[in-house]
């Protein structure tokens, strides 16, 4: 059954703390994306990567870091300089020109 | 910036009623312009999608039409059904840029019966 597994579903962090979301996709797509989404503004790109072992920045990339170390796996961490991380983060892969799929995405919320 | 501006950002529709959502886009680049559907604490899926060389796409209940001189783009849900009420998103991503999406900001519809 394939598609995209985002874990967890939900997420706490305590202020200061680092926290890694996961990502893995089974469709052998090339690119994956992490996107940011807060009620009101829609979705925003936050890394983006096209292949292993690289990775580009993408609108709201402060206080982010990504890995791209296997093809199937796009882990997102939000660190401690990430002042406002409370949202629902989205991953998506797609091959160049296709359709993007989305996983179901985990809520963060800061406590 | 917002390169994809979307608009309403709500709307109510009675059953089997026609549900219209707009949005238009400023950078030229852009030629690809999907439509997502998204149901609460889910992630996105696509519903339908074009390219700028045709006006107009239908699939089922769901048309986009395309104004290639005035940079707009709307949805169009013939028919609506209750099972419709989620949020709407329009997007574009731009030549050479994979499938690096630019969102519109969102419109929740519901269609009461």
């Amino acid at each position: 059954d394939g598609g995209i597994t985002q874990s967890p579903k939900y997420l706490f962090r305590k202020e200061g703390q680092n926290v890694t979301l996961s990502c893995e996709q089974n469709l052998n797509h090339d690119a994956m994306y992490w996107y940011r989404q807060d009620p009101g503004q829609g979705l925003r790109l936050i890394y983006y990567s096209q292949i292993v072992n690289d990775f580009q920045k993408g609108d709201i990339a402060e206080g982010y870091s990504v890995s791209r170390e296997k093809k199937e796996s796009f882990p997102l961490t939000v660190t401690s300089a990430q002042k406002n991380p409370t949202a629902f983060y989205l991953c998506a892969s797609s091959i160049d020109w296709g359709q993007a799929f989305f996983g179901q995405g985990t809520r963060l919320t800061v406590v | 910036q917002q390169q994809v501006k979307q608009s309403p950002q709500s709307l109510i529709v009675q059953k089997g009623g026609i549900s219209i959502i707009n949005c238009a886009y400023e950078n030229t680049a852009f030629d690809y312009f999907p439509w997502y559907q998204q149901f609460p604490g889910k992630g996105p899926a696509l519903l339908i999608a074009i390219r700028p060389d045709v006006s107009e796409k239908k699939e089922g209940r769901f048309t986009i039409s395309f104004n290639k001189s005035a940079k707009q783009f709307s949805l169009h849900i013939m028919d609506s059904q209750p099972g419709d009420s989620a949020t709407y998103f329009c997007a574009a991503s731009p030549t050479g840029g994979g499938n690096k999406l630019t969102f519109g900001t969102g419109t929740q519809l519901k269609v009461e019966l």
